[in-house]
């Protein structure tokens, strides 16, 4: 069965640390994983990644896939109190039927402490 | 522009009940998609549409839960015969294209069904 599976489920942090949040996974004909930000209800994009090794990076946030060992972590460096939200890991992908679908993780939630 | 929309953002219903929600999809987006979000858990992919097509309905939890896309446009995902396990928060998103083709998946605010 497909999994994603990300860890840890929760992170309380102060300020100015860094976190990483990592996400593993098992699927079958794997596309794309893709990171998202939840703060209320509606999760909001924030990288997706196809190719092992290539850091994506945003301001204070980088990404990267290792596809060999199936996981991805995000990374966030200098963490404010906004960056307190529910991260949410999915994974893209192919079905025999010729269609797609998204897996998700249950999301690691992080509480930054000013 | 408007973002994604979705009404009711609140229902409360009646085990056994039917319930209808809605999604208004970013005008223009060829892909909308279905979405469940239960107490504490993740986000569980329920059905996408590229137009008014659902290439595949397997994602849907049960036979109970149909969705339909009308115009290109608008969403409804409709709960037959409710029962207190569908109490979720449903959220609807929507892209430009369709998967493989990757565009942001630009979410509406969820409706939180409630089945008492």
């Amino acid at each position: 069965e497909d999994k994603v599976v990300q860890s840890p489920l929760s992170l309380v942090v102060h300020e100015g640390d860094t976190v990483t949040l990592n996400c593993s996974y098992e699927v079958t004909n794997f596309r794309s994983l893709l990171w998202y930000k939840q703060e209320k209800k509606a999760p909001t994009f924030l990288f997706m990644l196809t190719s092992s090794g290539i850091e994506k990076k945003s301001g204070r946030l980088s990404s990267i896939l290792d596809k060999k060992e199936l996981f991805s972590i995000l990374n966030i460096t200098a963490t404010q109190t906004g960056d307190s939200a529910v991260y949410l890991c999915a994974v893209l992908c192919f079905l025999s039927s010729g269609t797609y679908k998204y897996i998700f993780g249950t999301g690691t939630r992080l509480k930054v402490l000013a | 522009g408007a973002g994604v929309s979705q009404s009711p953002s609140n229902k409360v219903t009646e085990k056994g009940k039917d319930v209808e929600l809605r999604c208004d999809p970013i005008s223009g987006h060829t892909a909308l998609y279905w979405y469940r979000q239960s107490l504490g858990q993740g986000l569980e992919f329920l059905i996408y549409f590229q137009g008014n097509s659902a290439p595949d309905k397997s994602g849907l939890p049960s036979d109970r839960f149909s969705a339909e896309r009308t115009g290109g446009s608008v969403s409804t995902l409709t709960i037959q015969r409710t029962q207190q396990e569908d109490s979720a928060v449903y959220l609807c998103a929507s892209s430009l294209v369709p998967p493989p083709q990757w565009d942001t998946q630009y979410f509406g605010p969820g409706t939180r069904l409630t089945v008492l």
